[in-house]
């Protein structure tokens, strides 16, 4: 069976620090990959998705950026992290078949800017 | 770009209480999908529907395509169905645009 693990769980960043965000997903091969951002408790929003190693694209203008290095493996960053950068983020997975598949989520990153 | 509304935005329940929620949305989709975010923040998949009627246990979801609208019906509610339930519909081949979420919340 296919899991979708993310890394860390919580994090505490100061304003001005990196950031990197791993997703990676088992148990399936050539996954479309996607990364959201839920802030406040509600509503999420589609930041990347990659359909396939090294093809990203981007849905909101943002500080973040996002690379897909290996197949099974994404990862979302940014240089400088902003105070509006909080949030909870999801990494999520889908099977590259038609635009009629399910999408399953990893169990989110809390990200705390200070 | 599609819009999804989700109502109501709260719920408030005893336990035991039957509650539907809805989903309207503004264009036509080729996926939808309810989902529930429990208290940790956990996304779990309930339902993918893009039109008909499914069921699962004492959840069931209705999607009339042509309306544009979908329904979830939650009988007998317990106290472990509180959180808040996503609508979210695929318009194109990548892109899942979520609706605010409806947040129900079961009294012992």
């Amino acid at each position: 069976s296919q899991t979708i693990h993310q890394w860390p769980a919580t994090l505490v960043q100061p304003v001005g620090s990196p950031l990197s965000l791993e997703c990676t997903v088992e148990g399936t091969s050539n996954p479309n990959l996607y990364w959201y951002r839920q802030a406040a408790g509600r509503g999420l929003q589609l930041l990347f998705y990659s359909v396939g190693i090294g093809q990203i694209s981007s849905e909101v203008p943002q500080n973040l950026s996002a690379s897909r290095p290996q197949d099974r493996q994404f990862i979302l960053s940014s240089k400088k992290l902003l105070l509006s950068d909080s949030g909870f983020y999801l990494c999520a997975w889908s099977p590259r078949r038609l635009a009629t598949d399910t999408q399953y989520f990893g169990p989110g990153t809390r990200l705390t800017v200070l | 770009g599609i819009q999804v509304e989700q109502s109501p935005p709260d719920l408030i329940l005893q336990e035991g209480a039957n509650s539907t929620l809805r989903c309207n949305f503004s264009d036509s989709v080729n996926n939808l999908q309810w989902f529930h975010q429990n208290p940790w923040g956990q996304l779990i998949n309930l339902f993918y529907i893009p039109s008909g009627t499914k069921q699962n246990g004492r959840l069931s979801a209705t999607t009339v395509a042509t309306e544009r609208y979908s329904l979830l019906y939650i009988s007998s509610s317990q106290t472990t169905d509180s959180g808040v339930y996503f609508c979210a519909v695929k318009y194109n081949n990548n892109d899942m645009r979520f609706g605010a979420g409806t947040r129900l919340t079961v009294k012992p």
